[in-house]
């Protein structure tokens, strides 16, 4: 059984800092690794992903990811933060095969403080 | 403009009775896809269909069948409804069914059943 740990179901920082949201994963085989925000009454949106290659993937507003196999873990960085990047932000885990649903995390609130 | 249109936004219904949610996208995408979001629960995936066929179905209960009518559409039936099937049902699309594919989501239908 393949599962996503969140493990800060809540943080917050003030603008400016730097965050880390921590994602790690359970399943031995390949996998495609995504990072997606949801803003407050909206759906979720693309941030990053990984699937090979560089272990560090940049995506949108500054947002980077770090795969690590090791660890199991896929953490998700800004170097600072805004006001705007307040949201709840899920990681997701896709096993390759036949299917291709993604396992969510739980989330991870970040709120960011002026 | 929203690319993905779930309509109704928000749904009031009484148990035992059937709904439609609906859902259309016109990012031009080949896969469409189905997920749950209920409270305290991660994300879900229900469903996966490539070129309006069912490629993947992850809900037990046959009360829930989507109804692909275009390519661009692909309605969820909910029949016999329960308080249990209060939550946010989102639509999601993807260029095709390969597995790097990136998810875009809809904003989401909230269906509440009293």
């Amino acid at each position: 059984t393949q599962t996503v740990s969140q493990s800060d179901a809540h943080v917050t920082v003030f603008e400016g800092d730097s965050v880390e949201l921590r994602c790690n994963y359970s399943y031995g085989g390949s996998i495609y690794l995504s990072w997606y925000i949801q803003h407050h009454g909206r759906g979720l949106q693309f941030l990053l992903k990984y699937y090979s290659g560089n272990p560090v993937v940049q995506g949108v507003n500054g947002f980077e990811a770090e795969f690590s196999k090791s660890d199991s873990s896929f953490h998700l960085r800004k170097a600072s933060v805004h006001w705007s990047d307040s949201a709840v932000y899920f990681c997701a885990v896709r096993v390759t095969g036949n299917t291709r649903k993604l396992i969510f995390g739980l989330g991870t609130t970040l709120q960011v403080q002026p | 403009d929203p690319k993905i249109i779930q309509k109704p936004k928000y749904l009031v219904a009484v148990t035992g009775s059937e709904k439609i949610l609906i859902c259309e996208q016109y990012l031009g995408h080949n896969a469409m896809y189905w997920y749950r979001q209920s409270a305290k629960k991660p994300l879900e995936f229900m469903f996966s269909y490539s070129y309006q066929k069912l490629m993947d179905n992850q809900t037990a209960s046959s009360r829930f069948q989507p109804q692909s009518s275009k390519k661009n559409h692909l309605d969820l039936q909910i029949t016999a409804l329960k308080p249990d099937d209060s939550a946010t049902y989102f639509c999601a699309s993807s260029q095709d069914w390969g597995v790097q594919n990136t998810l875009y989501f809809g904003a989401g239908t909230r269906l509440s059943v009293l």
